[in-house]
C-alpha cells in the first residue's frame, strides 16, 4: 500500500488567498484526521471523519477553516482567507477501525503550508 | 481533560548510550498508550503501543510499560544509535479514535 498521501508537500501563498489541502487516506481506512503542527502548539487535532462524515470537528480554529471527505478515498482542508499565523504543517492521518488494541492512526508526510 | 506531559527536550546522547524519555499521563478510564516518532521531513510513525496496565510495548529496541499506579509510559531503549534521532510523541486515546499527543521530544544522538 502507498500509505497516505498529501499534497502538495509544500506550499507557499500570500496572505488572503485561498489554501486548499489535498489528503488520500489508505484504502479500506473508516477514520481520516487532520492535524496541524506548530512550535508553539504541538500537534492539534482539527478534525475527523468516520465513514466520510465528520465526528468532531471543535479543533478547527475558526470560520475561515473548512474539512471535507465527499468520498472515502479523498478529503480536503481549504483554509480561506489564509493569515500568516496559519503557516504550520498539515498532517492527514487514517485509520482502519476503533477497537480497543487497534487504533492506531497511519500519518501522511504532510503539508509545510507557509503564508506570507 | 485528557493530557499528557513529556520530559521537556531536546535530548542529546552519545551513540550507545541508555535512553529515557519520561511521559505521564491525565485521563479517565483506562486510555490506550502510544509512542509516535518522527523522523525529519516525515509524519508520525507508530513505534509502539500498549493498552492496559502493565502492558509492554517494544519495537526496534525500544520499551514502554503501561503504569496505570504513577501514570507513567516512559520509553526505553538500552543502547541508541545514530538513527535514533528524532522527535518523540508520547500520546493517549480514549477510544473513538482521537488522539491526544504530548509536545514531543527532539532526541539528537551523537556518533
Amino acid at each position: 500500500d502507498a500509505g497516505v498521501i498529501q499534497s502538495p508537500r509544500h506550499e507557499v501563498t500570500e496572505m488572503g488567498q485561498e489554501v486548499t489541502l489535498r489528503c488520500k487516506p489508505i484504502s479500506g481506512h473508516d477514520y481520516l484526521f487532520w492535524y496541524r503542527q506548530t512550535m508553539m502548539r504541538g500537534l492539534e487535532l482539527l478534525i475527523y471523519f468516520n465513514n466520510n462524515v465528520p465526528i468532531d470537528d471543535s479543533g478547527m480554529p475558526e470560520d475561515r477553516f473548512s474539512a471535507k471527505m465527499p468520498n472515502a478515498s479523498f478529503s480536503t482542508l481549504k483554509i480561506q482567507p489564509s493569515e500568516p499565523r496559519d503557516s504550520a504543517v498539515y498532517f492527514c492521518a487514517s485509520s482502519p477501525y476503533w477497537d480497543r488494541g487497534r487504533d492506531t492512526q497511519y500519518f501522511g508526510p504532510g503539508t509545510r503550508l507557509t503564508v506570507l | 481533560g485528557d493530557s499528557v506531559t513529556q520530559m521537556e527536550g531536546p535530548v542529546t546522547l552519545s551513540e550507545e548510550a541508555f535512553l529515557t524519555i519520561n511521559c505521564t499521563y491525565t485521563a479517565t478510564g483506562y486510555p490506550s498508550l502510544f509512542w509516535y516518532v518522527q523522523y525529519p521531513g516525515e509524519g508520525l510513525q507508530l513505534l509502539l503501543k500498549a493498552t492496559k496496565a502493565d502492558d509492554k510495548g517494544s519495537n526496534k529496541g525500544f520499551e514502554a510499560t503501561y503504569r496505570k499506579e504513577t501514570t507513567s509510559f516512559h520509553l526505553e531503549k538500552g543502547s541508541v544509535q545514530v538513527s535514533d534521532s528524532a522527535v518523540y510523541f508520547c500520546a493517549l486515546s480514549r477510544g473513538a479514535q482521537k488522539l491526544v499527543f504530548g509536545q514531543g521530544t527532539r532526541l539528537t544522538i551523537n556518533p
